[in-house]
This record gives structure tokens, sequence and C-alpha cells, in this order.
């Protein structure tokens, strides 16, 4: 079974560019997760889905973080205009609907570096 | 509010010896809990769940855990550490139907041959 794919594995932008973060999640799973892990931090939850619907965005900076799920599948995550801040690592995980869907899987995650 | 606390940014223990990383948890309602490890450059991977039950759950590579409700402790545990366990432990709780989820700030575990 394959697991979470996240695409870029790595970026290097200035401040006030853009950037976008790809996942896909694992195959059958109705639940998506994006994180943001500061160094030295534990894991912060930025938004979580549930198909193409939002569960929970309250804490993603929504001035400047979007992140959509159109058709349930993959998922985008976008930073615009990024700040020295958001220098991170961005996670994503996804888990079942049903049962066992406590457990979440991880990516390898993305990792941004903003100067 | 909720959160997660992991108190040793740290943990250092020969191999052979067993380990212990700590966790304490403070939430309204009955906390679901999870450990998940990170290793260099990788996401988190779940060794292990509390969600009700028995208090001593065991998991993947021989960890186990113990719930303690009158303390708010999840405790990570292992009989004998391998040099193969140094890594970032992240201790996590959810919530209600598993829609919220706050991680701890994470224990480098340091096992030495």
């Amino acid at each position: 079974e394959a697991g979470v794919a996240q695409s870029p594995r790595y970026k290097i932008i200035e401040k006030r560019q853009s950037v976008a973060f790809w996942c896909n999640p694992i195959s059958g799973h109705a639940t998506l997760y994006w994180y943001q892990q500061i160094l030295g931090q534990g894991p912060k939850l930025l938004i979580q889905f549930q198909n193409n619907g939002v569960v929970d965005d309250s804490q993603l900076p929504k001035d400047r973080f979007s992140a959509e799920r159109l058709k349930g599948v993959d998922s985008t995550l976008k930073i615009q205009p990024a700040k020295l801040e958001d220098s991170a690592v961005y996670l994503c995980a996804s888990s079942f609907r049903g049962q066992g869907r406590e457990t979440q899987y991880f990516g390898p995650g993305t990792r941004l570096l903003v100067l | 509010a909720q959160s997660v606390a992991q108190p040793e940014d740290q943990v250092n223990v020969a191999e052979g010896n067993p380990l212990t990383v700590k966790c304490t948890y403070s939430v309204s309602g009955n906390p679901y809990l999870f450990w998940y490890v990170q290793y260099p450059n990788r996401g988190l991977q779940f060794l292990l769940k509390y969600i009700t039950g028995d208090n001593l759950v065991k998991g993947s590579y021989g960890f186990e855990a113990e719930f303690n409700k009158s303390q708010t402790s999840f405790h990570l545990k292992k009989p004998s550490a391998l040099v193969s366990d140094s890594a970032l432990y992240f201790c996590a709780v959810s919530l209600y139907n598993f829609n919220k989820f706050y991680f701890g700030s994470g224990t480098k575990l340091n096992v030495k041959p």
C-alpha cells in the first residue's frame, strides 16, 4: 500500500513570494490533515478536511494561508505572501473514516525555508 | 485550553536499560492519547494509542504506555532500549470524534551503545 505522498520535499523562497505544497493521501482515506512543524516544536494542526469539506481550520492564518481539497482526494496548501516565520516543515497526514480513523498516517513532509 | 506537555527535551539511556519518555495532558473530557516517533528527515510514524479499556497499551517495536487518569499522564516505556530507538518522540491527544489533535513539543531519545 502506497503511503502519503508530498511534493516538493524542499523549497527555498524569499519573503513575500508565494509557494504551494501538494499532498496525495492514502487511497480511500477520507480525512486529510495539514500540519506545520517549526524546528524544535511539535506539529501544529493547520487544517483538517473530511472528504472535500473543512472540519477544522481554527489555527490556519487565513490572511496568508489557504488550502483546498476539491475532489476529496489530493490537497494543496498555499502561502501567499510568505513570511520569515513560515519557515517550517509542512506535514500532510490522512486517516480512515471508519474504524481506525483515530490513527493518522504521515507523509515525509515539505521543508520550507523563507529567506 | 487543551494541551500536551513533554517535560523532557532529551532522554539519554544506555542500550539494554529500560526507558521512559514522559507525557502529561490537560483536556476537557475524555482524552484519546497517542505516541508517534519521528526519524530524521521522515514523517511521523504511529507507535500506539489509548482509546478506551486497559490502561496499559502495547504498540510497535516493543513499546508500551500506561494511561493514568488521576495523574493525567501517558508515559511511553520500553523494558530494554536499542540504539535504533534513538529518535524524536511525540505525544498527542485528541478530543471527541478525533476532530482535533494536539501534539507535545517532542522528546529526543538518545540510546548509547
